[in-house]
């Protein structure tokens, strides 16, 4: 089972910043946060991901929470492009199996 | 930099045959993972290779097997095709390094007859 928690769907007017909420509650030290999205008919893409700190890449920023049992996920300027569904992971690095939840659907209003 | 790329990316069978669906990972990518996505049941891992070596496998019957070249290509084969075995087929390639993330192809479309 997914160790994560999201809500199924979330709205976002395009421009707008979209931050999309993951609780895990349960995750151990040495487990990694990763986010990934995936659009109608594609493969996942990878986003971001982060253990402890607040990362930043030229698609999103990753916030950790300092206990580290949510996160959030900031796309600063969504555009429509940016509709899809949004998986919020919790593994013990990219060499272990990625358990996939049901995920929150974005979807960005024009 | 090309990405993981599958082939092929639609494929028709009908129950009882078997398939194989080829994966080619991310160059300097070691590792190949293969997840199934059938309609209403999510993601779910499949198998990984890492090296040539099966390193971990889902809950899923023998019938679905692989193998890794040592060009750290992949394949996936399903043997005695059932019908719930329609899905999307996703390979994903990461690197070495522990927290390098999966990186996805867009998947082969298995339709069974």
């Amino acid at each position: 089972d997914a160790k994560t928690t999201q809500p199924p769907s979330m709205d976002c007017a395009e421009g707008r910043a979209a931050n999309l909420p993951c609780n895990h509650s349960t995750i151990s030290g040495n487990e990694y946060v990763y986010w990934y999205r995936q659009i109608h008919s594609q493969g996942p893409q990878y986003i971001i991901h982060g253990l402890k700190n607040n990362e930043t890449n030229e698609m999103a920023s990753l916030i950790i929470t300092e206990d580290r049992k949510s996160s959030t996920l900031i796309l600063p300027h969504a555009t429509l492009r940016d509709t899809a569904v949004y998986y919020c992971i919790v593994s013990l690095g990219a060499t272990n199996k990625l358990i996939f939840g049901t995920g929150t659907l974005l979807a960005v209003q024009p | 930099e090309a990405g993981v790329t599958q082939s092929p990316t639609h494929l028709i069978k009908t129950r009882g045959q078997q398939v194989t669906l080829r994966c080619s990972p991310i160059s300097g990518h070691t590792s190949v993972y293969w997840y199934q996505q059938a309609l209403g049941l999510g993601l779910q891992f499949l198998l990984w290779y890492d090296e040539g070596e099966e390193r971990n496998r889902g809950n899923f019957p023998p019938r679905f097997s692989g193998r890794q070249f040592p060009n750290y290509s992949s394949e996936l084969n399903v043997n005695a095709l059932e019908l719930e075995d329609s899905a999307l087929y996703l390979c994903a390639s990461s690197g070495r390094d522990f927290d390098q993330p999966q990186h996805f192809g867009d998947g082969t479309r298995l339709s069974i007859l």
